[in-house]
């Protein structure tokens, strides 16, 4: 089972570039979300979603958009990276429904640099 | 707003001693759910234990256990005869039934040998 996939794992950008961080799932769940990790601040709702061609913001985010045209992708854009954007990016999923099936499954996280 | 915390950013525990990581959070939901979340070098989440919030029985995963005080919001993670692979970062997140995940700031544990 591949559960969670981020692709890439590893990105350096220049200040200004463009790029999208894709998510791939295949647990079928209808939670998504995107979390940045930066040190001492935990991990911070960036966007989420909650089926298929829905999303809405999270804590912080400013300077990036997203889209969930599948059910089994979610999309990060970065439309202008900046060097405040440097950091380690999740990708989660989770099913809606209750009891045991409430955890998170995360992906192996993306490093991004902005230089 | 939901909020996520964990004061204590760094500690330390003998092989084979215990120790316990205190979190706290704070909502106005009822129904909730609460999980820590071990973070080891290599940067992949893993789930530790849940809780429910309906369940008054604390939560218990081998070597792991919770001590879940509704009342106080207060979510702390005993971890007994600790092991050199216990060393990393844990995180203490909260979820409604309805989307959110909230994270909070996280506990390194270091495991002395």
């Amino acid at each position: 089972n591949a559960g969670v996939t981020q692709t890439p794992k590893f990105r350096v950008l220049k200040t200004g570039q463009s790029m999208t961080l894709l998510c791939a799932q295949d647990m079928n769940h209808e939670y998504m979300y995107w979390y940045r990790q930066d040190p001492g601040m935990g991990l911070r709702l960036i966007h989420y979603s909650v089926g298929e061609g829905t999303t809405a913001k999270g804590e912080v985010p400013d300077g990036y958009n997203v889209s969930r045209l599948k059910k089994q992708n979610f999309l990060l854009g970065l439309e202008s990276a900046a060097p405040s954007q440097t950091s380690v990016y999740f990708c989660a999923s989770s099913s809606w429904q209750g009891g045991l099936n409430t955890e998170a499954f995360f992906g192996q996280g993306t490093r991004l640099t902005v230089v | 707003a939901q909020t996520v915390t964990q004061s204590q950013p760094e500690m330390s525990v003998q092989e084979a001693e215990t120790v316990t990581l205190s979190c706290t959070y704070d909502t106005s939901e009822s129904d909730y759910y609460l999980f820590w979340y071990k973070q080891p070098p290599s940067r992949q989440m893993i789930l530790v234990i849940r809780q429910e919030a309906y369940k008054q029985q604390n939560a218990t995963e081998n070597r792991f256990s919770v001590n879940f005080q509704k009342a106080a919001k207060s979510f702390s993670l005993k971890i007994s005869d600790s092991q050199l692979g216990d060393a990393a970062m844990y995180f203490c997140a909260y979820k409604t039934s309805g989307s959110r995940l909230t994270f909070g700031e996280g506990t390194q544990l270091t495991v002395n040998p």
